[in-house]
């Protein structure tokens, strides 16, 4: 246990859907980041979040939107995927942006 | 090319055996973060690394930095099969953006 949660663990959704990813931090942090971990490829960091304030969007589709209600909670809104986008999507939170970040188990998406 | 080269890409070792892996940089480190990941779950944080020439330890696994050829080193000693996974660096490139890039991994099987 990291005292990083995500929810679902396991998500399969046809591309026409509309689902969400849930994280939450029970460590006190002031970050929190969204990564995506597909097969053979480095893990890839999506957006970041520094005291609810998203600062970086690493050129991520607009199909992918995050939403972070307050230090502890951070939301990936997902609509319209691609096949592509199935992968291990994996939620970390960090102290300060210059902390090391402590994952969540992920959540393992398969787009039909 | 890969920003962070990790090698090797994997590695099949004796229970006992000390074993190193290597994690290069094409840009200035400015932190240095080590992870092990079970095959499809969260990354278990291991140490951090900021200065040139800094060496951490924890139980049989020391990382060092060595800030001027952009590189760290991960060496496990009398490794155990507990030691198997896969390890990740990672790396603040940006200076202290919370932006990490990562590397393949290196995956590690312990032959009992």
């Amino acid at each position: 246990e990291t005292g990083v949660t995500q929810t679902p663990r396991h998500l399969v959704m046809g591309m026409t859907n509309k689902k969400s990813l849930k994280c939450e931090q029970h460590l006190g942090h002031n970050a929190m980041y969204w990564y995506k971990q597909s097969a053979k490829k480095p893990l890839e960091l999506m957006f970041v979040y520094n005291f609810k304030e998203q600062t970086e969007n690493n050129s991520v589709p607009s199909r992918f939107s995050p939403e972070c209600p307050n230090s502890s909670h951070l939301f990936l809104h997902l609509h319209t995927l691609q096949p592509e986008d199935s992968a291990l999507y994996l939620c970390a939170s960090s102290q300060r942006l210059t902390y090391e970040q402590y994952f969540g188990p992920g959540t393992r998406l398969t787009v039909t | 090319s890969q920003e962070l080269e990790q090698s090797p890409q994997s590695l099949i070792v004796q229970e006992g055996k000390n074993l190193t892996i290597n994690c290069t940089s094409s840009k200035t480190l400015y932190g240095l973060y080590w992870y092990k990941q079970k095959y499809g779950e969260g990354l278990i944080f291991l140490m951090m690394l900021q200065k040139g020439g800094e060496e951490k330890s924890h139980e049989k696994i020391t990382a060092k930095l060595d800030e001027k050829k952009q590189q760290s080193s991960l060496h496990i000693t009398a490794s155990q099969p507990s030691h198997a996974g896969i390890y990740l660096c990672g790396a603040d490139i940006w200076a202290s953006q919370g932006n990490l890039i990562f590397g393949k991994g290196t995956k590690l099987s312990v032959k009992p």
